[in-house]
């Protein structure tokens, strides 16, 4: 199957500061990608969908200034949490499409803000 | 709106058993629903698909699901479970042809295999 790599697997960072998670599509172009996060024990809650070149759609109640996504070219997408607190700590997950029906998954990015 | 549901939190097995995780869904269109699995700190693998054809599917791992239309599920069976197969199972649904191509997920079903 296709491969997504994401990265860093896990960060920590301190309050205030701001933390760029990287999605790449390793063997094919994915104009589409999709961040999600996670919390413990809980499904996935899809963040936004990421548009190659374009704004991204973010789910209602995730703020678009905080998360910010750019999707600058057609296999990599970031996502910067910016202004990073305690309570945005969690697993986030990215995804991606390569033309065939089921999605592949980065190993996701544990942060940590203390 | 589409939705799934997931009714187990966790299914316990004896290695060597037989195992299923249940799933149900509810879309107004054509469901492709699909099954991943997660092991710690780790994204979701993909197992196996339904799309259209054969109701029975097989996937990674000896792993296969069953769609049900009249039932709407989608419940995934593996005939000889192995400890290795204790994970976090996820199963999802996208209706055909969403422009929004998104995929819903149940809640989770974590499996513990145990010797």
């Amino acid at each position: 199957g296709a491969v997504v790599s994401q990265h860093p697997s896990w960060v920590i960072c301190k309050s205030g500061t701001s933390v760029k998670i990287e999605c790449r599509s390793l063997d094919f172009q994915a104009t589409t990608m999709f961040w999600y996060r996670q919390f413990p024990k809980q499904s996935l809650m899809l963040m936004a969908t990421s548009n190659e070149g374009s704004k991204a759609t973010y789910e209602q109640g995730v703020e678009k200034d905080k998360f910010l996504i750019n999707h600058a070219s057609l296999t990599l997408s970031t996502l910067t949490v910016t202004s990073a607190h305690p309570e945005d700590s969690s697993f986030y997950i990215c995804s991606a499409r390569s033309g065939v029906p089921e999605a592949f998954f980065g190993q996701g990015t544990r942060l940590t803000v203390v | 709106a589409q939705s799934v549901a997931q009714p187990e939190d966790q299914v316990n097995v004896a290695e060597g058993n037989p195992l299923t995780v249940k799933c149900t869904y509810s879309v107004s269109g054509n469901p492709y629903l699909f099954w991943y699995v997660q092991y710690p700190n780790r994204g979701l693998q993909f197992l196996l698909k339904y799309i259209t054809g054969d109701n029975l599917v097989k996937g990674s791992y000896g792993f296969e699901a069953e769609f049900n239309k009249s039932q709407t599920s989608f419940h995934l069976k593996k005939p000889s479970a192995l400890v290795s197969d204790s994970a976090l199972y996820f199963c999802a649904v996208r209706v055909y042809n969403n422009a929004g191509n998104m995929l819903t997920f149940g809640g989770g079903t974590r499996l513990m295999v145990k010797p």
